[in-house]
């Protein structure tokens, strides 16, 4: 498997509250993707990343804001926790974009309650 | 990246039996990269297709690319439990683009 650790695994957290979820990659890829996962709606994008500080916006954006202040690192934040955010959050990395394949972290559980 | 369709939802059919998922675009694809998500797990990238009428096969598993480069479909002859999961195709342009996925599911 590719080097690319999630953190946390699994977090529960009250409405209101920020979250901060980490995607952290060792193959210095330069594309990193947060998905989120819901029943019936596959993966949606939320955010990407093509560069350090260069990101830009995916189809399910609002209510997130990520950052990447360095190659292996991409933060995603809930600035103030929904319930419709509970979901299972997947980062992804590839190398470049058209033809390269893209590598999954193991996803985290997360619950607003 | 563009929108892609995936047709069905779900699947269930018995062991040995074919399966087949559909991915579809109003528009023509650059390439189209294939993933399996068994449950619980992450997506594994299976193959990705990159020319107008291209066919691969990894042992049972059979992809095709359409000729006008709009269409693919993952064809898998006599299943196995081992096939359970969700089958993605992904728009390979930027951003990595997902369709909604097929869940098989096997009954032995």
């Amino acid at each position: 498997d590719a080097g690319i650790t999630q953190s946390p695994r699994h977090k529960v957290t009250e409405t209101g509250t920020p979250v901060t979820l980490r995607c952290h990659q060792t193959e210095n890829h330069r594309y990193m993707y947060w998905y989120r996962q819901d029943p019936g709606h596959g993966l949606r994008l939320i955010h990407y990343s093509y560069g350090v500080k260069d990101t830009d916006k995916g189809e399910v954006s609002d209510g997130y804001s990520v950052s990447r202040s360095k190659t292996e690192d991409f933060l995603l934040t809930l600035e103030s926790a929904t319930s419709s955010q509970t979901s299972v959050y997947f980062c992804a990395i590839s190398g470049g974009h058209r033809g390269t394949e893209a590598f999954f972290g193991q996803g985290t559980r997360l619950t607003v309650v | 990246g563009q929108q892609v369709m995936q047709i069905p939802q779900y699947q269930h059919v018995q062991e040995g039996e074919d399966f087949t998922t559909y991915c579809n675009s109003s528009t023509t694809l650059s390439n189209i990269q294939w993933y399996k998500q068994r449950p619980g797990g992450h997506p594994v990238f299976l193959i990705q297709l990159v020319k107008s009428g291209e066919v691969k096969k990894q042992k049972r598993l059979t992809f095709q690319f359409g000729e006008a480069k709009k269409n693919s479909s993952l064809h898998i002859t006599a299943t196995q439990t081992t096939d359970v999961g969700t089958y993605f195709c992904a728009d390979r342009d930027t951003p990595l683009v997902f369709g909604k996925g097929t869940r098989l599911s096997v009954i032995a």
